[in-house]
């Protein structure tokens, strides 16, 4: 079974634009989970969808975003950027709803940054 | 709120000797609580879990962790260390927020392990 997969896996942009990223869960699977990963933040929860619900949302701006579709793929945007949402961008998924509660496989990440 | 700490950025030992990860952890319910590994580049795979029952748990690459409710602790171990255990590993803990899981990661601790 293909694994979970996100593109693009490098990006770089400047301050002000806005950019997409993708994620593609196990076949099966319905939740999907964005994490923000920074040396200086550690791992921080953004947002987690079930069957195209956004369930859970952690502290962030508003400038980040999240939607999933029927075929349970998510993508996530973030608007205006700044230096410090350079990151690497982390894309989770699971069978049931419930975020770690139930086991989560996690892709390579999408390294996004921001000059 | 819940937090995790994780005591050393860094860890080092010699192949072959035991390794100890630490991790405590606060909450205000029993939490769940996990152990993932990260390979360089790569996201996070689980190592093991725990939510109920036997509080020694077992994991993948002959990882356990012991859950002591009365030290707030589910420290990682293995009885002998490989050159393929060197990675970064994160202590997670999740308790039910509004009715859903949200994860907290601690800050991560690098493993490197000595020829």
């Amino acid at each position: 079974k293909a694994g979970v997969t996100q593109t693009p896996r490098y990006l770089i942009k400047t301050r002000g634009q806005q950019v997409t990223l993708s994620c593609s869960p196990i076949s099966g699977h319905r939740s999907v989970s964005w994490y923000q990963q920074t040396p200086g933040q550690g791992l921080q929860f953004l947002f987690e969808y079930f069957s195209e619900t956004q369930r859970n949302k952690g502290n962030f701006p508003g400038r980040f975003s999240g939607r999933q579709f029927s075929n349970s793929r998510s993508e996530m945007n973030v608007s205006t950027l700044e230096l410090g949402d350079s990151a690497l961008y982390l894309c989770a998924s699971s069978l049931g709803a419930g975020g770690t509660y139930n086991e989560q496989f996690f892709g390579p990440g999408t390294r996004l940054t921001v000059l | 709120a819940q937090s995790v700490t994780q005591l050393g950025s860094h860890v080092s030992v010699s192949e072959g000797a035991l390794v100890l990860l630490r991790c405590n952890y606060s909450s205000s319910v029993p939490p769940y609580l996990f152990w993932y590994v990260q390979y360089p580049n790569q996201g996070l795979q689980l190592l093991l879990k725990y939510t109920t029952g036997a509080t020694l748990v077992k994991g993948i690459n002959g990882f356990e962790a012991e859950f002591k409710k009365s030290e707030t602790s589910f420290h990682l171990t293995k009885p002998s260390a490989h050159m393929s255990d060197a990675a970064e590993y994160f202590c997670a803990v999740s308790d039910r927020s509004g009715g859903s899981y949200i994860p907290t990661f601690g800050r991560g601790t690098s493993l490197i392990v000595h020829p």
